[in-house]
């Protein structure tokens, strides 16, 4: 039972533009949503969260949004670099953290 | 430096050999527990402790055991591997708010032939 789905395995992206990566959960009781980055032969890093009470949190380039209604965030990176192709997985936590399958994002310069 | 370590980092064993992987934590979390990441299948918990003698089972346990007597250390014992057991594991932890972020190790990339 996969409650937290992420749909595209990669993406790819001029650097300088907007890179785009979605995610999609079911369970509704979730009470706040990650994004981590994974870099080959390291750990994921934390990156980014955001209570489901809110509907948008920035941080410099990276920016999240929820979408409650549609069981949907996503996060955008504005302006894309090279340095930012990595593996990145969403989460959701409860109890306990929940991560989706990644997705690849390579920023081409 | 505030760190999640875990060893060895690469291992090859054979189907039944008894092994642990070790994970210590060096940031006074309560909160520690066990990954494994397989293509596709993103990163799946084993088992997660929310402090001191207090473990349970994630989503796939089976093949699994842990122990937490001390809050740093949160070992992963797997009695008697299978192939299917090949993977990458990661060790994390966190404060007990995960909003925060969990704080992973390097990873164990784990052979059973």
């Amino acid at each position: 039972d996969q409650q937290v789905k992420q749909n595209s395995p990669s993406l790819s992206v001029q650097e300088g533009r907007i890179s785009i990566l979605n995610c999609d959960y079911t369970n509704s009781m979730f009470d706040y949503f990650l994004w981590y980055k994974k870099y080959p032969a390291e750990g994921p890093t934390f990156l980014i969260s955001i209570s489901s009470i809110k509907d948008k949190n920035e941080d410099g380039r990276f920016t999240v949004f929820l979408n409650k209604s549609a069981k949907h965030l996503s996060l955008h990176i504005v302006p894309s670099q090279p340095g930012d192709s990595a593996v990145y997985f969403c989460a959701a936590s409860l109890r306990d953290m929940r991560f989706g399958a990644g997705t690849r994002l390579t920023v081409k310069p | 430096e505030a760190q999640v370590t875990q060893n060895p980092r690469y291992l090859i064993t054979v189907t039944g050999k008894k092994l642990t992987v070790t994970c210590s934590q060096n940031m006074n979390h309560e909160y520690m527990s066990w990954y494994r990441q397989d293509p596709g299948l993103g990163l799946r918990q084993i088992y997660y402790s929310m402090n001191v003698e207090v473990t349970d089972k994630g989503d796939v346990p089976e093949g699994y055991k842990v122990s937490r007597k001390e809050k740093r250390n949160f070992p992963l014992i797997l009695e008697s591997p299978s192939p299917n057991q090949t993977s990458l594991y990661f060790c994390a932890s966190s404060t007990f708010r995960a909003n925060y972020g969990y704080t992973f190790g390097s990873g164990t990339r784990l052979t059973v032939v």
